[in-house]
């Protein structure tokens, strides 16, 4: 059973448009919430997170929605750039999870095409 | 500024052979963490460390085995490589509470023929 997904395993957009990557997630005890952005050949890097008391962290271009009682959240890029093309990795955790393990989904991969 | 490191990028073994991914943090984090990646999926967790001295299996820890040397390395075993552990394998480390980010680095190709 996936507690983390994204159901959209690729995205294209224009360059300067916004892009809009989603995430859905089944348990409620998640408290915390991560975006990842992961360039071929790299690990992961952290983009933007959000608390569950929070329903819109924005940081700069980028800006992560929480739905709770929809147990959804989304990252809005805007605008995009074509070096944002990457994968995005959603990411959840609860503060009563032991070491702040999280769970990840399988990633969007996005194209901002020029 | 190295943050996480990870030896080697690339290794390709027979099946059966052993081999230890090497892993060591920079950044004073207590938690430490193994993923590895298949085509098309997101990060799985083999094991985890929430401190040092400390292990505990993830989500897949059959065929592997980790020790947690001291608070800046974590290493992952494979004794008896098998073809279905051909995979990216990521480490990361985190402050280890569920609000901090993990930080991870840029993962061995592991290939098993």
């Amino acid at each position: 059973d996936q507690q983390v997904k994204q159901n959209s395993p690729s995205l294209s957009v224009q360059e300067g448009r916004i892009s809009i990557l989603n995430c859905d997630y089944t348990n409620s005890m998640f408290d915390y919430f991560l975006w990842y952005k992961k360039y071929p050949a790299e690990g992961p890097t952290f983009l933007i997170s959000i608390s569950s008391i929070k329903d819109k962290n924005e940081d700069g271009r980028f800006t992560v929605f929480l739905n709770k009682s929809a147990k959804h959240l989304s990252l809005h890029i805007v605008p995009s750039q074509p070096g944002d093309s990457a994968v995005y990795f959603c990411a959840a955790s609860a503060r009563a999870t032991n070491a702040g393990k999280s769970t990840f989904g399988d990633g969007t991969t996005l194209t901002v095409k020029p | 500024n190295a943050g996480v490191t990870q030896t080697p990028k690339f290794q390709v073994l027979k099946t059966g052979q052993s081999m230890t991914l090497q892993c060591a943090q920079d950044m004073n984090h207590n938690s430490m963490y193994w993923y590895r990646q298949d085509p098309g999926m997101g990060l799985r967790l083999i094991y985890y460390s929430a401190s040092e001295g400390t292990t505990d299996k993830g989500e897949v820890p059959n065929g592997y085995n980790v020790s947690r040397l001291n608070k800046r390395e974590f290493s992952l075993r494979l004794e008896s490589a098998a073809p279905s552990q051909t995979s990216v394998y990521f480490c990361a480390s985190s402050e280890g509470w569920s609000n901090q980010p993990q930080h991870f680095g840029d993962g061995t190709r592991l290939s098993i023929l």
